[in-house]
Parts: C-alpha cells; sequence; structure tokens
C-alpha cells in the first residue's frame, strides 16, 4: 500500500538532547512537509523540500533541520535550540498533479 | 491574524444531527481542503475543491469563492464522525484553520 510512515507514534528525551523524526513515503511525490501542530492552533510549517536535495524554511524554522537526500524520506531533527520542542509532528507530501496533501500518522514529542 | 477561520470551534451533537462547519479565508487560493484529524492524530483529506459542491456520502462540502467561504455539511451524524475537522487552503502556500472539535453523542 502507498502511504507515508512516521516514526515513532511517541517520543521522548531529556531536555537539551537531539532528536531526530523519521518520514518515508513511496507515494513517489515530489514535495514534502514537516507541520507541528500544538492545541488550540492550526499546523504551522516548519520545513519544506520541493525536490530531492533542496529545502526551504517554512513558518517557524528556528530550533529545526532536515535533509532530504532520498525522494522517498524526509527526516526532522529537532534541536536543543528549539525552546519549546514537546509538540505533535505531522509530515506530509503532495502529489504532482493536484494540490492534495498526504500526511503520516505523526509523531507526539515529550521532552521532559 | 488567520488566514482561515473556522466556526464553530467546538461542536456537540446527537446522533442524527445535520452538522454544519463554517469556515472562512482572507487569501487567494487554488483550492480548498477539508481534512479530519481522528484522536490518534492521523488527518486524511476528505475533500478538495476550487468551486460548487461536493458529496461523498454523508459529507457534503461547498464552497462560494466571491465570499471566500466554505461549508462542510454531515448529515444523519454519527458517534464515528466525531474528530477534528480542518480546514485548509492552497494559496502560495497552505494555510490551515485550527480546526472544529466534533463530538457526537449517541
Amino acid at each position: 500500500d502507498g502511504g507515508i510512515t512516521q516514526s515513532p507514534k511517541y517520543l521522548f528525551r531529556k531536555e537539551g538532547q537531539n532528536v531526530t523524526l523519521s518520514c518515508e513515503q513511496n507515494l513517489n511525490h515530489d514535495a514534502m512537509y514537516w507541520y507541528r501542530q500544538d492545541p488550540g492552533q492550526g499546523l504551522r510549517l516548519i520545513y519544506y523540500s520541493q525536490i530531492v536535495n533542496d529545502f526551504q524554511k517554512g513558518d517557524i524554522a528556528e530550533g529545526y533541520s532536515v535533509s532530504r537526500e532520498k525522494k522517498e524520506s524526509f527526516p526532522l531533527t529537532v534541536t536543543s535550540a528549539q525552546k519549546n520542542p514537546t509538540a505533535f509532528y505531522l509530515c506530509a507530501s503532495r502529489s504532482d498533479f493536484t494540490d492534495t496533501q498526504y500526511f503520516g500518522p505523526g509523531t507526539r514529542l515529550t521532552v521532559l | 491574524k488567520n488566514e482561515v477561520e473556522q466556526s464553530p470551534q467546538n461542536l456537540t451533537a446527537q446522533e442524527g444531527e445535520f452538522i454544519t462547519i463554517n469556515c472562512s479565508y482572507s487569501v487567494g487560493i487554488s483550492a480548498l481542503h477539508w481534512l479530519q484529524q481522528h484522536p490518534g492524530g492521523g488527518i486524511v483529506s476528505l475533500f478538495m475543491l476550487s468551486s460548487g459542491k461536493k458529496k461523498h456520502g454523508r459529507l457534503i462540502a461547498t464552497i462560494n469563492i466571491q465570499e471566500k467561504h466554505s461549508s462542510l455539511h454531515i448529515t444523519a451524524s454519527h458517534p464515528r464522525d466525531s474528530a477534528v475537522y480542518i480546514c485548509a487552503v492552497t494559496g502560495n502556500q497552505f494555510y490551515f484553520g485550527t480546526g472544529t472539535s466534533l463530538t457526537v453523542i449517541p
């Protein structure tokens, strides 16, 4: 089945540690996105990538980094510079032919 | 100011009721999306529309481009419809509303 996978579903880290969230898609989509969701707020764009080896900052990129070495993979690293990293993180990819985004199941990160 | 506003924020309905969720936007768009997020967190796309009306089972989505407004209707609501419904628009980027949390009581 085609889709987007994110792992792990729940992640706990100590303050000051970097952590990498995985996102893999087998939909052959060029564009991929990382969003952060906090209670009472809409999804906010962290980073996006339109094509392999290229990515752009979104609205709240500070404290995060990404890579796009393969079309299928778009990992997000939450660094110790992110002041409030506890949140729900969603990865998405977009069809090349429509505007529809396909979302992964999300990773809930808790920093202790 | 949010580019996408939804109302209501929270909605509780009895099983069988007709439900309407509203979405207004302030940017130029190429498409509007209705998304459903279940308690586990995963999001699925319900509709993408750029004009008129679409229907899928008990769900109906309409859009009025001139008024920059869309509605999502659920007919004969059921407890399994309980979820957060998110309106999103595609302009030069994706803009998301804060969501409407729907609870349908048996």
